[in-house]
């Protein structure tokens, strides 16, 4: 069965652009969620996604966003970028099932975003 | 709030012995707690997690983690290390109380170092 799968893997992106990364979950999987890793700030959670619907979100400004699309794959978006948005970008798939805290999460390789 | 830390930054151990990688948790609910594993430029991997049960826990790769309550703690072990284990390793909690989300708190992360 396939794993949680991300792209672009690398990207380059200029301050001030928009970038917008895609994942898609593992067969079944209705929860999705983003992370950001940075050397210095470590792995923040961003927010998460179930059923198109954003049930948690992190400590982030309003330049980042996401959706998910009926099919449960989900983008993000960061808009105006900034040199510090350069990190690992992670997504991670989830059944999600309301109750099921026990579900086990996966995680896909990454989206490395770099800003110039 | 949910926090987690892991207290040593690297640790270094010899192929053949046994390895222990720290981890302890603050939570207001019940703890769900996982370990994942990263190598170099990839994303998690997910090796264990801690639900209800037994205290010890098996993984893959040959991996077990000991939870305790009473220390609130949930170390990673490993009764022979391989120098293909060395990588980065992160404990990670999620919170009961989140209502069914799935947002993981992560320690800082430990790089465990197997040497010959």
């Amino acid at each position: 069965k396939a794993g949680v799968t991300q792209t672009p893997r690398y990207l380059i992106k200029t301050r001030g652009q928009q970038v917008t990364l895609s994942c898609s979950p593992i067969s079944g999987h209705r929860s999705v969620s983003w992370y950001q890793q940075t050397p210095g700030q470590g792995l923040q959670f961003l927010f998460e996604y179930f059923s198109e619907t954003q049930r948690n979100k992190g400590n982030f400004p309003g330049r980042f966003s996401g959706r998910q699309f009926s099919n449960s794959r989900s983008e993000m978006n960061v808009s105006t970028l900034e040199l510090g948005d350069s990190a690992l970008y992670l997504c991670a798939s989830s059944r999600g099932v309301e109750g099921a805290a026990g579900n086990t999460i996966y995680f896909g390789e990454g989206s490395w975003l770099t800003v110039v | 709030a949910q926090s987690v830390a892991q207290p040593e930054d690297q640790v270094n151990v010899a192929e053949g012995n046994p390895l222990t990688v720290k981890c302890t948790y603050s939570v207001s609910g019940n703890p769900y707690l996982f370990w994942y594993v990263q190598y170099p430029n990839r994303g998690l991997q997910f090796l264990l997690k801690y639900i209800t049960g037994d205290n010890l826990v098996k993984g893959s790769y040959g991996f077990e983690a000991e939870f305790n309550k009473s220390q609130t703690s949930f170390h990673l072990k490993k009764p022979s290390a391989l120098v293909s284990d060395s990588a980065l390793y992160f404990c990670a909690v999620r919170d009961e109380v989140t209502g069914g989300g799935n947002k993981l708190t992560f320690g800082t992360g430990t790089q465990l170092k197997v040497e010959l």
